[in-house]
């Protein structure tokens, strides 16, 4: 099955855009890319999802270039709020995802 | 829309007792989930569901472990003898038919049943 790499823990400050890269080599031709933030005590929540090019919610916006071998996610000046672990997934295995902590 | 709702929230047992963690998926989803999440091995699938009958439980660790679907709207995760290694949160996430394969569509978790088994 596909496995997904992210880096394991990224920090920011209150105001700042962040993006954080997932790397997906072997990616099927029919699969997603579907990024979820977990908080502590509860489970991961649908952040957002694409296929390619660009998608845009009112959370965050997903960045997947033609080979779709990686994916993007950008949160757009982060709060202390968004605070929490962020997951790429494309099967239906998630992976390690990439702790983001956000300073005032 | 109630979410997916899991039971009980928090679970503590001796080891060799049996536990059943329960779980009531979104109405009208087709699909189901049990994930075990711990430190070391971060979010680990261990079976799923597809109109009730289980499609993947190649996650499952071991014939301690047994999941059912009995019907649409509930399930059971349940282990038999339990032991301290089990410890860990429980979830179970729910969805519907996805575009393109199965598990294109969003996950809708619970909130977990944190396990000790001490």
């Amino acid at each position: 099955l596909a496995k997904t790499t992210q880096p394991i823990s990224m920090d920011s400050y209150e105001g700042q855009e962040v993006n954080i890269t997932c790397s997906h080599n072997n990616i099927a031709t029919n699969d997603y890319i579907t990024w979820y933030q977990q908080f502590p005590s509860q489970g991961p929540r649908f952040i957002i999802q694409g296929y390619k090019t660009k998608v845009t919610n009112e959370v965050a916006s997903l960045f997947i270039p033609a080979d779709r071998k990686s994916s993007t996610l950008s949160l757009p000046r982060v709060s202390l709020s968004d605070t929490a672990v962020y997951y790429c997934r494309n099967d239906m295995r998630f992976g390690a995802g990439t702790r983001l902590t956000v300073k005032p | 829309d109630a979410g997916v709702i899991q039971s009980p929230r928090h679970e503590v047992t001796e080891m060799g007792q049996e536990v059943t963690l329960r779980c009531k998926p979104i109405s009208g989803h087709d699909y189901l989930f049990w994930y075990r999440q711990t430190m070391m091995r971060g979010l680990e699938l261990l079976i799923y569901f597809n109109n009730n009958v289980p499609i993947d439980d190649s996650g499952m660790p071991e014939d301690r472990f047994s999941a059912k679907m009995p019907n649409a709207s509930f399930s059971t995760l349940k282990i038999q003898p339990s032991e301290p290694r089990d410890s860990a949160v429980y979830f179970c996430a729910s969805s519907r038919t996805g575009q393109g394969s199965s598990y294109n569509s969003p996950l809708h978790f619970g909130n977990g049943t944190r396990l000790t088994v001490t």
